[in-house]
């Protein structure tokens, strides 16, 4: 089954900087890959996704990078903000049925 | 827009004791998940359910029970409340995808706390 890999497990930065976390999944045939923030007593919630037949994708100060070859995906937050401080955890699918197979979770810190 | 409600935010329950977690979704979704979220663990998938009345085990099943008598409602049951059994627990459900995933929509979770 699919097993998924994230790195780090924490992550302090600066106000403005830029912050990256990876992913490293096991089963080549996976072809979907969503990470989820959690902010501090709240709820998971979808931010960004990518499928298998894209390498990258956007939205605003956040991007997701594929590397199918090499089997790994990251996540990108550009110019950190305050409320960028969260837990984010990655996944990939898991058989069928929607099922996902989660991160163990990376928690960010942005320092102002 | 999407509301899942979890039918407490915080329980406190003895060693031994049957506790029921009930998750509601108003979305028609026809998935629902039961995780646990434990620090360094990430998300650990518990049982899924994809229809009323079927059910599959997850990862760590032990010691849990699980009923979907109605579409809107996910009940995860501990039988025997133990205290390696206190931790956060999410509810989810998605719609069914033909071909691809679709997002999951959590609940705000149930903090349990086995004395």
């Amino acid at each position: 089954g699919e097993n998924v890999e994230q790195h780090p497990s924490t992550l302090s930065v600066q106000e403005g900087d830029s912050a990256v976390i990876k992913c490293t999944y096991s089963d080549s045939a996976s072809n979907y890959f969503p990470w989820y923030k959690q902010e501090l007593g709240k709820r998971p919630q979808l931010i960004i996704d990518i499928r298998s037949n894209v390498g990258e994708k956007k939205d605003q100060r956040i991007a997701v990078t594929l590397n199918k070859t090499a089997k790994h995906f990251s996540l990108h937050i550009t110019e950190t903000q305050p409320e960028d401080s969260a837990v984010y955890f990655c996944a990939a699918p898991r058989e069928y049925g929607n099922k996902l197979v989660f991160g163990a979770g990376t928690i960010l810190r942005v320092k102002s | 827009d999407v509301k899942v409600t979890q039918s407490s935010r915080y329980l406190v329950k003895r060693t031994g004791e049957k506790v029921f977690l009930e998750c509601v979704q108003d979305m028609d979704h026809e998935n629902m998940f039961w995780y646990r979220q434990d620090p360094g663990l990430g998300l650990r998938l518990i049982y899924f359910s994809y229809d009323v009345k079927m059910k599959e085990k997850g990862d760590i099943p032990e010691g849990y029970s699980v009923s979907r008598e109605k579409k809107e409602r996910f009940s995860l049951i501990l039988e025997s409340a133990s205290t390696n059994q206190t931790s956060m627990y999410l509810c989810a459900s998605t719609s069914l995808g033909q071909l691809s995933y679709n997002e999951q929509f959590f609940g705000p979770g149930t903090r349990l706390t086995v004395l």
